[in-house]
């Protein structure tokens, strides 16, 4: 059970700002929202992740609503290497689940130039 | 670091032949985990170690076994393959306890055909 819904597919063109959304309306408060991407046939990437507050490193930047039943992933400048399906999940943080995945179908993110 | 390694890159199997999935990583991480993928499909967990000598289930055990002997190594164990297991296989670590948040590391992934 993934516990998140997201578009099957999205497209942005290179250089503009990739905004990726993520459904959790049955998130718990203790869970935490993370993002990976998986490029064609590589093995998954982290990318951010956040628990209440936006987050923002060199990759992406992670935004939260205020009721946490959604989030936003941004790239704020897609390249033609940011074409992946990306991959948001939410997780209790624990040592019991720290091992424990639980991937759903993901979005298709193309970039064009 | 070569980080986290997964051997073979491919393998062909007929049913009912045995085969172990290798995976290793240098990083002295305490968690490792096994997924695997079905084509359009997201990764599905089926077992995960917590550190050496202790394993657990996943969603997806079945036809699988693994053990975790020393904390470089978590080989995944197929005892009688099925062309159900066809699949990619990604191995992943997680760095040592301390931070439950830590992100996980994946390896490049075996693709396993069972004909």
């Amino acid at each position: 059970d993934a516990k998140t819904t997201q578009p099957t597919s999205m497209d942005c063109a290179e250089g503009r700002a990739a905004n990726l959304p993520c459904n959790h309306s049955t998130i718990s408060g203790n869970e935490y929202v993370y993002w990976y991407r998986q490029i064609h046939s590589q093995g998954p990437q982290y990318i951010i992740h956040g628990l209440k507050n936006n987050e923002t490193n060199e990759m992406a930047s992670l935004i939260i609503t205020e009721d946490r039943k959604s989030s936003t992933l941004i790239l704020p400048h897609a390249t033609l290497r940011d074409t992946a399906v990306y991959y948001c999940i939410v997780r209790v943080i624990s040592a019991s689940t720290l091992g424990r995945l639980y991937f759903g179908r993901g979005t298709q993110l193309t970039v064009w130039p | 670091n070569a980080g986290v390694t997964q051997t073979p890159k491919f393998q062909v199997l007929k049913t009912g032949q045995s085969m172990t999935l290798q995976c290793a990583q240098d990083m002295n991480h305490e968690y490792m985990s096994w997924y695997r993928q079905d084509p359009g499909m997201g990764l599905r967990l089926i077992h995960y170690s917590v550190g050496a000598g202790i394993t657990d289930q996943g969603e997806v055990p079945n036809g699988y076994n693994v053990s975790r002997s020393t904390t470089e190594d978590f080989p995944l164990r197929l005892l009688s393959a099925a062309p159900s297991q066809t699949s990619v296989y990604f191995c992943a670590s997680i760095p040592a306890a301390g931070d439950f948040r830590n992100e996980q590391f994946f390896g490049p992934g075996t693709r396993l055909t069972v004909l």
